[in-house]
């Protein structure tokens, strides 16, 4: 399958920074990437849509100004978490899809943030 | 809206035993339905997919789906586990907007 990666896996910054998550489609253009968050045992909850050179599409009740998404080009997606507190601290997933209509996901590794 | 709903959290069985993990779902449309498994601190790996044709579909790792449209379900089935399949798993449905929604996970131990 396709590769996508995500830098950084662990990251720890303190209260009041910002920090930058990217994700990077590897071997193919994603023309949609998705943002994840989980919180520990419980499952992934979409944060927003991404596609590229447009602005991305939030979910009800994520701060578009704190969790700032920029999908620059086809094979990269930032997520920019800013001014963080520490319930910000959680895992961060990134998804990337290719092609124009449905088409499977693939995931990165994820980045756990720690805000301290 | 689309939804899934997984209704075991947490499941437990032998080593060499049969597993079958449920899933069901709400989408208006035909619904594209996926199983993904998740290992501790780490993303997402596809173990199999339905997008359309045969209902039965084989995943990786011996792992194969059953997508019934008259239950709403696509449960998750392996005939016999083995202790590295011991993981959170999640069934997620896609549709033709884009967009994943994503169970909320059945944790699966496996005893010696």
């Amino acid at each position: 399958g396709a590769v996508v990666s995500q830098h950084p896996s662990r990251v720890i910054c303190k209260s009041g920074t910002s920090v930058k998550i990217e994700c990077r489609s590897l071997d193919f253009q994603a023309t949609t990437m998705f943002w994840y968050r989980q919180f520990p045992k419980q499952s992934l909850m979409l944060m927003a849509t991404s596609n590229e050179g447009s602005k991305a599409t939030y979910e009800q009740g994520v701060e578009k100004d704190k969790f700032l998404i920029n999908h620059a080009s086809l094979t990269l997606s930032t997520l920019t978490v800013t001014s963080a507190h520490p319930e910000d601290s959680s895992f961060y997933i990134c998804s990337a899809r290719g092609g124009r209509g449905l088409t499977e996901a693939f995931f990165g590794q994820g980045t756990r943030l720690t805000v301290v | 809206a689309q939804s899934v709903t997984q209704p075991d959290i947490h499941i437990t069985v032998s080593e060499g035993a049969s597993l079958e993990l449920r899933c069901n779902y709400s989408y208006g449309a035909t619904p594209y339905l996926f199983w993904y498994v998740q290992s501790p601190g780490q993303g997402l790996q596809l173990l199999l997919k339905y997008f359309s044709g045969d209902t039965l579909v084989q995943g990786i790792k011996g792992f194969e789906a059953e997508f019934k449209r008259s239950q709403s379900s696509f449960n998750l089935r392996k005939p016999s586990v083995h202790w590295s399949d011991a993981a959170e798993y999640f069934c997620a449905v896609g549709g033709n907007n884009n967009d994943m929604r994503f169970g909320a996970g059945t944790r699966l131990t496996v005893k010696p």
